[in-house]
């Protein structure tokens, strides 16, 4: 069985802060992919990174990076300088042996002026 | 390009009525799933598509939902006497022919039963 823990349900931030989303899973695959994606109050939820089990580098994409260590089978994501259109919900969500996608519960980060 | 294209958009719908939710994915794009969104949840797995066939069906919360996908592109999602708990919203996504491929959604169904 295949579960994604978000264990923070809302963040609320000021504008330009430093924000951490943290993804805990777990999975009996020795082989598996991790997503991050962001649902704004539009309602689509929206691709942001893929990391595959074998690749623990980090990633930077401009104020997004991503922090996967797979001794903690944990994959963090960090917004840099937080804005107000980075408000939406992220889901962390991981696929093994199968095509299905499994999602956390989603945090509500909000961001303020 | 054309995204995952829903429709419709929002249906309201009494209960013990039927409903069918439709999905057209992107184009070249093998891979199709369904998904349900409750209120403050993350998307649940209902039903995933290789082609025209389910590879995986194991979602589905029991015998009054079904889905089809005759021709390996638009799907359809059927909800049989519909009740209350199936109100949510239903997400489509589709991806590329290959494991771990990013899904792409559409911006969903929001089912309401009355």
């Amino acid at each position: 069985a295949q579960k994604v823990t978000q264990a923070q349900t809302e963040i609320s931030v000021v504008e330009k802060e430093d924000v951490t989303l943290d993804c805990v899973y777990e999975t009996r695959d020795t082989t598996y992919y991790l997503f991050w994606y962001k649902q704004p109050p539009s309602g689509e939820l929206v691709f942001l990174i893929r990391r595959n089990s074998f690749d623990e580098q980090n990633e930077i994409s401009g104020r997004y990076s991503w922090n996967f260590q797979k001794s903690t089978s944990s994959f963090n994501f960090t917004i840099t300088a937080s804005q107000v259109v980075d408000s939406a919900v992220y889901f962390c969500a991981l696929t093994g042996g199968g095509n299905k996608l499994t999602f956390g519960t989603g945090t509500q980060l909000k961001v303020e002026l | 390009g054309a995204g995952v294209s829903q429709t419709p958009s929002n249906k309201v719908t009494e209960k013990g009525k039927y409903v069918e939710l439709r999905c057209d994915p992107i184009s070249g794009h093998t891979a199709l799933y369904w998904y349900r969104q409750s209120l403050g949840q993350g998307p649940e797995f209902l039903i995933y598509f290789q082609g025209t066939g389910a590879a995986d069906d194991s979602g589905l919360p029991n015998d009054r939902f079904f889905a089809v996908r005759p021709e390996g592109s638009v799907s359809t999602l059927k909800i049989q006497r519909t009740e209350r708990g199936d109100s949510a919203v239903y997400l489509c996504a589709s991806s590329l022919n290959s494991w771990g491929s990013p899904l792409h959604f559409g911006n969903g169904t929001r089912l309401t039963v009355t």
